[in-house]
């Protein structure tokens, strides 16, 4: 069973565009982590962030988390066509390393 | 350092054939997780090790399903027999806090 669902589904955007996506979970969560995906190739992580931090930037990423809400949110500022590819969150629950993953976000950056 | 490696990346087969994957993890990983991806889905977890001990293996379907993980590093999937629905891309991934993924099989069942 996937715990985290993400919003919008599919999203496309102009380069130069910044990308948001979000993502909704059920339970209690020790951290939540982003992966990107390219077509046809395993996943890559991105960024982590705790469930004691409300905001985390890592070069272009700028992720927050809202605990309260059970929701978290992925910004890539200033897009770019290679950014083009599927993103999912993952939780990784208070029990600890098993990630749980959403069915993604699909992002298309037209140049 | 060279990452997860997966075999083979692709695989057909007809249904009630069996098929196994291979994965080497990244050096000194202890943990390894085999997922299975659906099509427009995210990754789920099948089993998870730690060192040669499977610690998590409540979504691996036992009747058909097996993995090992001999001697604690590389680690092997096998399905027999294979059924129409496990079409799909089985992703290998090692490490903690932060997984660290291999390309993944995309296996094809007629």
């Amino acid at each position: 069973s996937q715990q985290g669902e993400e919003d919008p589904q599919a999203l496309s955007i102009q380069e130069g565009e910044n990308a948001t996506m979000n993502c909704s979970y059920k339970t209690s969560i020790n951290n939540l982590q982003w992966y990107r995906q390219n077509s046809g190739r395993g996943l890559v992580h991105l960024i982590l962030i705790r469930s004691n931090e409300r905001e985390k930037h890592s070069g272009r990423l700028r992720v927050t988390l809202d605990t309260s809400k059970k929701s978290s949110s992925l910004l890539i500022t200033a897009s770019r066509a290679a950014d083009t590819a599927s993103y999912f969150c993952a939780t990784d629950g208070e029990y600890g390393n098993k990630l749980v993953f959403g069915a993604g976000t699909i992002l298309r950056v037209k140049s | 350092e060279a990452g997860v490696v997966q075999s083979p990346r692709y695989k057909i087969i007809e249904k009630k054939q069996p098929v196994a994957f291979w994965c080497n993890p990244i050096s000194g990983h202890n943990t390894l997780y085999w997922y299975r991806q659906n099509l427009g889905q995210g990754p789920e977890l099948l089993i998870r090790y730690e060192n040669e001990e499977a610690v998590d293996d409540s979504q691996l379907p036992k009747d058909r399903f097996s993995a090992e993980r001999l001697k604690g590093v590389d680690s092997t999937l096998k399905i027999q027999p294979a059924e129409l629905g496990d079409s799909a891309v089985y992703l290998c991934a090692s490490g903690r806090e932060t997984q660290y993924f291999g390309p993944g099989t995309r296996l094809l069942v007629l």
